[in-house]
């Protein structure tokens, strides 16, 4: 199973764009890339999912290089409210067992 | 759409007695769900793959015997926390499979906060 890495934490300020990367080196061919957000005593939440390239929906943006080794997911001007963990996993692709093994994610704080 | 639910949301049993958390998909189909656990402070740890019809299975350390999964429907899944003792105490949470057969996303539900005293 693929393994991500993602940065521990991150602050930013209410309105900023923010942008988390996640490595991903040993990504399968048919493997998608999936952002969850998980706020305390929550289960996590569907943002976005990619398989390369740029896909972009109401809430975020994820950009995926060619070589698919990384992939960033940028949150459009913040507010309070986004403060939560990000996990990015991969896997999910036709064949795929399904299997989604969690890092330990990026906790995003948000001042005002 | 994609909506996944649990219940209960929460429950406190005493040390000894067995616990039953449900997880359904309310609005697709699901062949596959996932079983997690979380402890405070840390990430999601996969416990088990449910299939429907079919065995359970359960990630490395993970005790069959102890944690009993039953994906009878394709809309239901059970997780029974036998014999429950304190060090079971956690945030329990169930995924399970949405889409077609090229791309698949997982969909949360809410999660159970389990408290054995």
């Amino acid at each position: 199973l693929a393994k991500t890495t993602q940065p521990i934490s991150m602050d930013s300020y209410e309105g900023q764009e923010v942008n988390i990367t996640c490595s991903h080196n040993n990504i399968a061919t048919n493997d998608y890339i999936t952002w969850y957000q998980q706020f305390p005593s929550q289960g996590p939440r569907f943002i976005i999912q990619g398989y390369k390239t740029k896909v972009t929906n109401e809430v975020a943006s994820l950009f995926i290089p060619a070589d698919r080794k990384s992939s960033t997911l940028s949150l459009p001007r913040v507010s309070l409210s986004d403060t939560a963990v990000y996990y990015c996993l991969v896997g999910d692709g036709e064949g795929n067992t399904g299997k989604l093994i969690f890092g330990q994610g990026t906790t995003l704080q948000v001042k005002p | 759409g994609a909506v996944v639910s649990q219940h209960p949301s929460w429950v406190i049993c005493k040390s000894g007695t067995s616990v039953k958390i449900e997880c359904r998909s309310l609005d697709f189909q699901a062949t596959t769900m996932f079983w997690y656990r979380q402890f405070p402070k840390q990430s999601l740890m996969l416990m088990a793959t449910s299939n429907e019809g079919s065995k359970a299975t359960y990630e490395q350390g993970v005790e069959k015997d102890k944690f009993l999964i039953n994906h009878a429907s394709l809309t239901l899944s059970t997780l029974t926390v036998t014999s429950a003792h304190p060090e079971d105490s956690s945030f329990y949470i169930c995924s399970a499979r949405h889409g077609t057969s090229r791309q698949e996303t997982q969909y949360f539900g809410p999660g159970t906060r389990l408290l054995v005293l």
